[in-house]
């Protein structure tokens, strides 16, 4: 089945740049996504990659795409406290309609 | 636009009781999901549906019902808690091509 993974854990120093990595398996996926979760809050998507894609950016957030070895990583420019959370790579196949496939999470850490 | 709202925010069954928790969007999207979340495990796909009448099991079913009236709501019914559904749960829809997933606030729901 498909398979999404993530390290679970990742601190850097406020003020510098954070760069969260995540593989997957499935090779008819579609679309990439990340999500933020922040303490006993839902998730909320901050942004998204079509498969055709190799980069995208947002402001301070940065995704680059590896289709050859199924990898995606979000870049943060200049680390804030309040990117503090958890981050979810998760990837949608073929029509999207069965649903996402999620990594674990990969919890930021923050440093002053 | 309230997007998708799941009620209750939190619940506390004792096991054996049942109970549906309620997930409505008013966004007209066709596909619908519930994940359930726990710690070091991320999010896993429960149920789906790509539209009223039509629903299909995701990873973890066993436990859960649903079904799919219409358009708007998704209701998980839970037939005889367990502690091991002691989880919080998202419900999540989108349009038909897959992309921007949106999910709801999530309900706790602790068995006892």
């Amino acid at each position: 089945g498909e398979d999404v993974e993530q390290s679970l854990f990742l601190s850097v120093r406020e003020g510098d740049s954070s760069v969260i990595n995540c593989t997957y398996t499935d090779s008819s996926s579609t679309y990439l996504y990340w999500y933020k979760q922040e303490p006993g809050a839902g998730l909320q998507l901050l942004t998204y990659i079509f498969s055709n894609m190799d980069m995208k950016q947002d402001q301070r957030l940065t995704v680059l795409l590896n289709k050859k070895d199924k990898h995606l990583s979000l870049r943060i420019a200049d680390t804030q406290t309040g990117d503090s959370a958890i981050y979810f790579c998760a990837e949608v196949s073929g029509g999207g309609a069965d649903g996402l496939t999620f990594g674990k999470g990969t919890h930021l850490i923050i440093q002053p | 636009n309230a997007g998708v709202t799941q009620t209750p925010k939190f619940q506390v069954l004792k096991t054996g009781q049942s109970m549906t928790l309620q997930c409505a969007q008013d966004m007209n999207h066709e596909y619908m999901s519930w994940y359930r979340q726990d710690p070091g495990m991320g999010l896993r796909l429960i149920h789906y549906s790509v539209g009223a009448g039509i629903t299909d099991q995701g990873e973890v079913p066993n436990g859960y019902n649903v079904s799919r009236s219409t358009t708007e709501d998704f209701p998980l019914r839970l037939l005889s808690a367990a502690p091991s559904q002691t989880s919080v749960y998202f419900c999540a829809s989108s349009t038909d091509s897959g992309y921007g997933y949106t999910f709801g606030s999530g309900t706790r729901l602790t068995v006892v």
